[in-house]
């Protein structure tokens, strides 16, 4: 019972590297998502995607990528990291489908992933 | 477009209270609602759900909340705070639209309520 797997859960970075944050879900979601939190902002959406192949910006997606080549895995990545990038990301999932019941729109999340950006 | 605003960045209970914790939406259709709940340093769990059936719609760990059209409102009440309940709140409506070919939500979530128990 993985659910949603995110890598690493901590990482410290200067400003102007790149690193890959992973998501993975072992639940055969089609749906999955990026979101970040910062305190008293809540959780803001930077990119999703609706199956393989398929990603979309939420919110906040300047200074960051995705790409969905596979159902299972989700990675956004950091091209040049900057100090406003200082947050905690969660990735997460969901079925996508009607409103006839199919699709309540309820996510479900990994543990999350604390970036520092010196 | 849709919205939450959450009433109170924090809040306060003595154990054994009540505890209410405020949450209005907007949306220009009929709305999915979620109260989702966040411990010290972990992710978020869904504590309950509104998705157009019960109005009064039961949760875990002893919460509950009530969609009131009329008000635009989903607060979330627990009769007695127990020291276990201090946590983060966030509640969330799902912008439900037609992307892809099919109806799809991304869940847009307000500020968040921190809610502390006093022994």
């Amino acid at each position: 019972n993985a659910g949603v797997t995110q890598t690493p859960k901590f990482q410290v970075l200067k400003t102007g590297q790149s690193m890959t944050l992973q998501c993975a879900q072992d639940m055969n979601h089609e749906y999955m998502s990026w979101y970040r939190q910062d305190p008293g902002m809540g959780l803001r959406l930077i990119h999703y995607s609706v199956g393989a192949g398929i990603t979309d910006q939420g919110e906040v997606p300047n200074g960051y990528n995705v790409s969905r080549s596979t159902t299972e895995d989700f990675p956004l990545r950091l091209l040049s990291a900057a100090p406003s990038q200082t947050s905690v990301y969660f990735c997460a999932s969901s079925y996508v489908g009607g409103r006839d019941g199919t699709n309540t729109g309820e996510l479900f999340f990994g543990e999350g992933s604390r970036l520092t950006v010196l | 477009a849709q919205s939450v605003t959450q009433l109170g960045s924090h809040v306060s209970v003595s154990e054994g209270a009540l505890v209410l914790l405020r949450c209005n939406y907007s949306s220009s259709v009929p709305p999915y609602l979620f109260w989702y709940v966040q411990y010290p340093n972990q992710g978020l769990q869904l504590l309950l759900k509104y998705t157009s059936a019960a109005t009064l719609v039961k949760g875990i760990n002893g919460f509950e909340a009530e969609f009131k059209k009329s008000e635009t409102s989903f607060h979330l009440t627990k009769p007695s705070a127990h020291m276990r309940d201090a946590a983060e709140y966030f509640c969330a409506v799902s912008d439900f639209e037609e992307r892809y070919g099919g109806s799809q939500g991304n869940l847009i979530f307000g500020k968040g309520t921190k809610l502390s128990v006093k022994p």
